[in-house]
């Protein structure tokens, strides 16, 4: 069975432009989390989506958006990148509607430098 | 504000030895703990959870061990493999939400 896939895997950006990263989660899992992980730090949590509702939102601004579509998988969407922007961008899948209680599986993610 | 903490950012032992990896909280609303490894390159993989209603969970070599009073929770694994050289990432949640706060991680290397 296939995991969790993320496209793409790497993506150079300029300052000021738009990115959308992808994700498809592992068959039957109906909740995707995204989460932005900096050099030396742990990952952290941007958006859940479950059933395609938005169910939990992280401190991050608005240049950030994500989306849900009936096939489970999901897009994160930034806008007027900055170079604080780059990044390691994980999405996480799981079968539970709460990720609270519950094992997430992650993708390799996708690496996102803003120049 | 972090809510989850490894203090340590790296661990070196010996094959065959215990690693003790260990994590502090602040947020007593948390109540399922995780613990994540990570291979350069690839995501955080699942290792083992515990419940805030136990103090103790074992998977094989890997025991995690949770002090509500203390807000600390360790891992351990017994004995260490050269395999298990990685970065272990600590994670928190609370029911009532998907917010998974995760600690910095901690890098341990396992010496042959």
């Amino acid at each position: 069975d296939a995991g969790v896939t993320q496209s793409p895997t790497h993506l150079i950006k300029t300052r000021g432009q738009h990115v959308t990263l992808r994700c498809s989660p592992i068959s039957g899992h109906k909740s995707v989390s995204w989460y932005q992980q900096v050099l030396g730090q742990g990952p952290q949590f941007i958006f859940q989506y479950y059933e395609k509702e938005e169910r939990g939102r992280g401190n991050f601004p608005d240049r950030f958006s994500a989306r849900q579509f009936p096939n489970y998988s999901s897009e994160l969407n930034v806008n007027a990148l900055l170079l604080g922007d780059s990044a390691l961008y994980l999405c996480a899948s799981s079968l539970a509607e709460w990720t609270g209680g519950t094992e997430a599986f992650f993708g390799q993610g996708t690496r996102l430098t803003v120049v | 504000d972090q809510q989850v903490k490894q203090n340590s950012p790296s661990l070196s032992v010996q094959e065959g030895r215990i690693s003790i990896l260990n994590c502090d909280y602040t947020n007593s609303m948390f109540d399922y703990f995780l613990w994540y490894k990570k291979y350069p390159a690839e995501g955080p993989t699942f290792l083992i959870s515990i419940s805030s209603i136990k103090d103790k969970n074992e998977d094989g070599r890997f025991t995690v061990f949770l002090n509500k009073s203390a807000k600390h929770l360790s891992l351990h694994i017994v004995p260490s493999q050269p395999g298990d050289s990685a970065v272990y990432f600590c994670a928190a949640s609370a029911n009532s939400n998907n917010d998974m706060r995760f600690g910095a991680g901690t890098r341990l290397t396992v010496k042959p």
